[in-house]
């Protein structure tokens, strides 16, 4: 089955800098990778996703790039703020086929 | 807005009591998912169902069950809790698109 491996776990940035969170997958048939941010105490919501047939995809702050060759992605948030201090997952899986499987997580810290 | 509803948002059980924990989507989603939390860990799958009265085994279901008996619902149980199943436990719904949609959580505690 798929295996999806998030690094780092803890990030701490200052106010501004920009932010990368890296995730590997283990199964070349996935073709759905969603990104998802989980405030305090509050559920997981999707920031951003991305499929296999483009290589980056933006949205305002924040993007999201995948090699399919070397079966990674990554997450870059630009001009972070402190509203930005959240745990992100990576995730993927095979669209409408397979059930979401996720990263164990990063804390990112925006220090003001 | 997609709401899935997760009825108990804190529970306190003693070690080998029967947990009911459910879950409502009001989307209509063909699928829906237990997951578990935990720090570190991430979130892993327990169960999955993507039509009523069907059920797939996830990654960690061992200890669990789960009943799909109306499209909206999808049940946890836990038959005979274990100190190791204090955890936060989040179910999901998804419909034709990919995204799944997160309920607020249920943190049981079995002590």
């Amino acid at each position: 089955g798929e295996n999806v491996e998030q690094h780092p776990s803890t990030l701490s940035v200052q106010e501004g800098d920009s932010a990368v969170i890296k995730c590997t997958y283990s199964d070349s048939a996935s073709n759905y990778f969603p990104w998802y941010k989980q405030e305090l105490g509050k559920r997981p919501q999707l920031i951003i996703d991305i499929r296999s047939n483009v290589g980056e995809k933006k949205d305002q702050r924040i993007a999201v790039t995948l090699n399919k060759t070397a079966k990674h992605f990554s997450l870059h948030i630009t001009e972070t703020q402190p509203e930005d201090s959240a745990v992100y997952f990576c995730a993927a899986s095979i669209a409408g086929n397979t059930p979401l499987v996720f990263g164990k997580g990063t804390r990112l810290s925006v220090i003001a | 807005d997609v709401k899935v509803t997760q009825s108990s948002r804190y529970l306190v059980k003693r070690t080998g009591e029967k947990v009911f924990l459910e879950c409502v989507q009001d989307m209509d989603h063909e699928n829906m998912f237990w997951y578990r939390q935990d720090p570190g860990l991430g979130l892993r799958l327990i169960y999955f169902s993507y039509d009523v009265k069907m059920k797939e085994k996830g990654d960690i279901p061992e200890g669990y069950s789960v009943s799909r008996e109306k499209k909206e619902r999808f049940s946890l149980i836990l038959e005979s809790a274990s100190t190791n199943q204090t955890s936060m436990y989040l179910c999901a719904s998804s419909g034709f698109t990919d995204t799944i949609y997160f309920g607020e959580g249920s943190w049981l505690t079995v002590v």
